[in-house]
């Protein structure tokens, strides 16, 4: 079964300060994806970034990339110069062969000025 | 419009009634999924479609929820004798189905509240 597990359920962080959101995951698939959402208080669901498993490179997207490390089955967001609007939950996601998407729990970021 | 659409956006209902929640998704996308969001809670998988079909309806919490596809299109979820614990915020997705890439594109939710 797949698994996806977000061990920081919270964080401060200082503004223009780098922050790394961790998230490890489970899977016995062979190919799969996985993609960080961010969700600020309006509820909205932001997509960020997307890795495939086969992706050599480390995806980058602007102020965000993605720490993927397949052995370790690791996939964390690092947010470069963090701003204020930055202050959000953050998802972290998988989709496996079958297309079924699962999400963590997420980690309530908090930007301090 | 272009995105995800859910009706209604509100809903507030009595214990033991029935509702209905309805997801219209992108043009073109035959994957959507049902997600259940409680208050300051993560996404929890409720079920998802290939086309009309469901592969996988392991997230539902009980027999009181069921949800079906019609046409490729239009999704309704269906709560029955609804209980106070199935309040909470519900978000339609949908995605192309490709074998790589596969964004999902999130409608508003649906908040219901039941009293």
């Amino acid at each position: 079964a797949q698994k996806i597990t977000q061990t920081q359920p919270g964080m401060f962080v200082q503004e223009k300060e780098a922050v790394t959101l961790d998230c490890t995951y489970d899977t016995s698939d062979q190919s799969y994806g996985l993609f960080w959402y961010k969700q600020p208080s309006s509820g909205e669901m932001i997509f960020l970034i997307y890795q495939g498993s086969y992706d050599e490179q480390n995806a980058t997207e602007g102020r965000y990339s993605l720490n993927f490390q397949k052995a370790r089955k690791s996939a964390n967001l690092v947010i470069s110069a963090s701003q204020l609007g930055d202050s959000a939950m953050y998802f972290c996601a998988m989709r496996g062969l079958d297309d079924k998407i699962i999400f963590g729990k997420g980690t309530r970021l908090h930007i301090l000025p | 419009g272009a995105g995800v659409s859910q009706s209604p956006s509100n809903k507030v209902t009595e214990k033991g009634k029935d509702v209905e929640l309805r997801c219209d998704p992108i043009s073109g996308h035959t994957a959507l999924y049902w997600y259940r969001q409680s208050l300051g809670q993560g996404l929890e998988f409720l079920i998802y479609f290939q086309g009309n079909s469901a592969p996988d309806k392991s997230g539902l919490p009980s027999d009181r929820f069921s949800a079906e596809r019609t046409g490729g299109s239009v999704s309704t979820l269906t709560i029955q004798r609804t209980q106070q614990e199935d309040s909470a915020v519900y978000l339609c997705a949908s995605s192309r189905m490709t074998s790589s890439y596969n964004e999902q594109f999130f409608g508003p939710g649906t908040r219901l509240t039941v009293l």
